[in-house]
């Protein structure tokens, strides 16, 4: 079957970095997305990775390892706004969305 | 503000019922993607269209239809609602750059209560 591991909570101290971690198994790999969700609000998209690598943006990185199926978010410089929920998200070989079941992430002054 | 609207925001209706939401894309994107997310299941991706035709499929129901229109709106049709179909249905369009970077929008979503 398919699968997305990711851990439920995390909790992280404001002006930290915290990494989220997200293994997988799918049938196949076309990318791989990450979104952060504030409750009641639409997710908002972070990153999408395809390439084996890190990619930087801003106080946000997202790693990708295709040969391990792994990948993971890093937030720098953790701000009170950061606590929400991330998705990791794999698109499979037949283009598929898979979701994981999200990390809620809590942020301590 | 995304650029992707959805209407209706809300939207109450009874079991055995048929509901359309609609989704407007952010000008120039080409893609769609329909995704539901209940309480129990999380966020579930449905459907997506690219330019008009279906790109690739999810868990949709076969009680859910989709479909994307010459300007690049789509709708998402449910019929026979059950309580189950009871969510928040958020749809998001993208656009590709270097061939295989690609950037999601999210629409507010329209959250649809069965009765």
């Amino acid at each position: 079957g398919q699968n997305i591991d990711q851990p439920t909570e995390m909790t992280a101290t404001e002006g930290a970095i915290v990494q989220i971690n997200c293994t997988y198994q799918t049938s196949g790999f076309n990318g791989l997305f990450w979104y952060q969700q504030h409750a009641g609000e639409a997710p908002t998209f972070l990153s999408y990775n395809v390439l084996d690598g890190l990619e930087e943006k801003g106080r946000f990185s997202s790693f990708l390892s295709r040969s391990k199926g792994y990948s993971y978010l890093l937030l720098k410089e953790l701000q009170m706004k950061d606590s929400a929920s991330y998705l990791c998200a794999v698109r499979d070989g037949d283009d598929k969305i898979i979701f994981g079941k999200g990390t809620r992430l809590h942020i301590l002054p | 503000d995304s650029g992707v609207t959805q209407t209706p925001k809300h939207l109450i209706t009874a079991t055995g019922q048929r509901v359309t939401l609609r989704c407007s894309p952010r000008s120039g994107d080409l893609s769609v993607y329909w995704y539901q997310q209940s309480l129990d299941q999380g966020l579930q991706f449905l459907i997506q269209y690219y330019n008009g035709e279906e790109r690739a499929k999810g868990n949709i129901l076969e009680r859910f239809s989709a479909q994307q229109f010459p300007d690049l709106h789509s709708e998402l049709n449910l019929s026979s609602l059950e309580l189950g179909d009871s969510a928040l249905y958020f749809c998001a369009s993208s656009v590709r750059t270097d061939g295989v970077k690609e950037t999601q929008y999210f629409g507010p979503g329209t959250r649809l209560l069965v009765l």
